[in-house]
């Protein structure tokens, strides 16, 4: 098992409702990526945090944001929830530097499910 | 950008045999390919991984080869047992992209 963590595991939510997933990285880890798996899919990357600041994104509307701390563990914030978002919402760690891609290490995630 | 494809969608094998499963990418500058299994309700697993400098690499029962001229990579799975039933994902990274692209998966079942 990787030392990468989240919370919640589960949540429910409804159409239009804010919310908050959190991570936290591997120990020597400096960088935080974020994925969303749908069902039978594979993850798709969201967007990447790097020394508190976001180093990359994907094909995600604004309304998804993030938040990386000084302790390098990480916030997923999502707003104006839909339907579409249920999925499960993983967060990857690895260390070194920006630009130089490392192993990503994933957490256990954080299933969404949007009523 | 980058699209990665995997095949076959599902495989199923007798225990002993071997599991192959194929992944193309599409941008010639992806120099990190990563292998994760992902049981389920679980965490996706690296499994192994290949940088563009090496043809191919070997873990006990696990191989993973790299061909950039045709632009593919296979997993390779010896004698197979139960453990190995899970949903295998190819990814494919471009250095300084900062992002794992993933295949499909392949959902391998080892029938004893």
């Amino acid at each position: 098992e990787t030392g990468v963590t989240q919370s919640p595991t589960h949540l429910i939510k409804t159409r239009g409702q804010q919310v908050t997933l959190r991570c936290s990285s591997q120990s020597g880890h400096n960088t935080v990526s974020w994925y969303q798996q749908a069902l039978g899919q594979g993850p798709q990357f969201i967007f990447q945090y790097y020394r508190e600041e976001e180093n990359g994104r994907g094909n995600f509307p604004p309304r998804f944001s993030g938040l990386q701390f000084p302790n390098y563990s990480s916030e997923l914030n999502v707003n104006a929830l839909e339907l579409d978002d249920s999925a499960l919402y993983l967060c990857a760690s690895s260390p070194g530097l920006a630009g130089v891609l490392k192993t990503q290490y994933f957490g256990p995630g954080t299933r969404l499910l949007v009523l | 950008g980058e699209n990665v494809e995997q095949h076959p969608s599902t495989l199923s094998v007798q225990e002993g045999d071997s599991a192959v499963i194929k992944c193309t990418y599409s941008d010639s500058a992806s120099n990190y390919f990563p292998w994760y299994k992902q049981e389920l309700g679980k965490r996706p697993q690296l499994i192994i991984d290949i940088r563009s400098n090496v043809g191919e690499k070997k873990d006990q029962r696990i191989a993973v080869t790299l061909n950039k001229t045709a632009k593919h990579f296979s997993l390779h799975i010896t004698e197979t047992q139960p453990e190995d039933s899970a949903v295998y994902f190819c990814a494919a990274s471009i250095q300084g992209a900062q992002k794992l692209v993933f295949g499909q998966g392949t959902r391998l079942t080892i029938n004893p």
